[in-house]
């Protein structure tokens, strides 16, 4: 079983939908939740960070942790082509920060 | 933002010959740098782990001496591939971070092609 899932997708949305990318782990230890979105051919770029339970909203974008589900979100409101990306989710346990355990990453498609 | 940097951005090389790819921290000093490996549609596979002036911390199954890192400041550090073959090719791209961060910043990642 590996320590992060994420399904792959592709998701494909018309424009002004909301959005949501979703990742399951199994490692209870995990405390720090990382999302990155990457276009093609380009590095990973930093979304959200959230530690802990909880929620985190940054503009558009709203972070999600459901510690007792192991359970991360991320939601995309009135989303844009600019969007279309693939997003990754990450995550790294107390004390481990610089162990990242990655999800595949979800492809999205914002379609105008 | 930390901003992190990589050069090149892509490189086509023949078989045998040996690549270099640099990674630079822009705004902060990066104790630790990251060198990742993602083929097509895939995550990222984490090759080794480098904190400033000491030896890099390989990943299990990654060949330590076909993949030369060193990290000789809290700037900079570099990937070397030696003797390439075309099963190296693949998008390299590395991560910084610092002592008081919790995440890692990345690179826009090096292509690199092996003929």
């Amino acid at each position: 079983q590996k320590e992060v899932e994420q399904d792959p997708g592709p998701l494909s949305v018309p424009e002004g939908a909301i959005v949501s990318l979703n990742c399951t782990y199994s490692n209870s230890a995990f405390q720090y939740f990382m999302w990155y979105r990457q276009y093609s051919r380009k590095g990973p770029e930093l979304l959200m960070y959230t530690y802990s339970s909880g929620n985190k909203e940054d503009g558009r974008f709203t972070a999600q942790v459901d510690k007792s589900s192991k359970y991360i979100s991320l939601f995309i409101r009135d989303s844009q082509p600019s969007d279309s990306a693939t997003y990754l989710c990450a995550m790294s346990a107390l004390g481990n920060f610089n162990k990242f355990y990655f999800g595949s990453g979800t492809k999205l498609n914002v379609k105008p | 933002g930390a901003v992190v940097s990589q050069h090149p951005s892509w490189v086509i090389c023949k078989s045998g010959t040996s690549v270099k790819i640099e990674c630079r921290s822009l705004d902060f000093q990066a104790t630790t740098m990251f060198w990742y490996r993602q083929f097509p549609k895939q995550s990222l596979m984490l090759m080794a782990t480098s904190n400033e002036g000491s030896k890099a911390t390989y990943e299990q199954g990654v060949e330590k001496d076909k993949f030369l890192i060193n990290h000789a400041s809290l700037t900079l550090s570099t990937l070397t591939v030696t003797s390439a073959h075309p099963e190296d090719s693949s998008f390299y791209i590395c991560s910084a971070s610092d002592y008081s961060e919790d995440t890692q910043y990345f690179g826009p990642g090096t292509r690199l092609t092996v003929l």
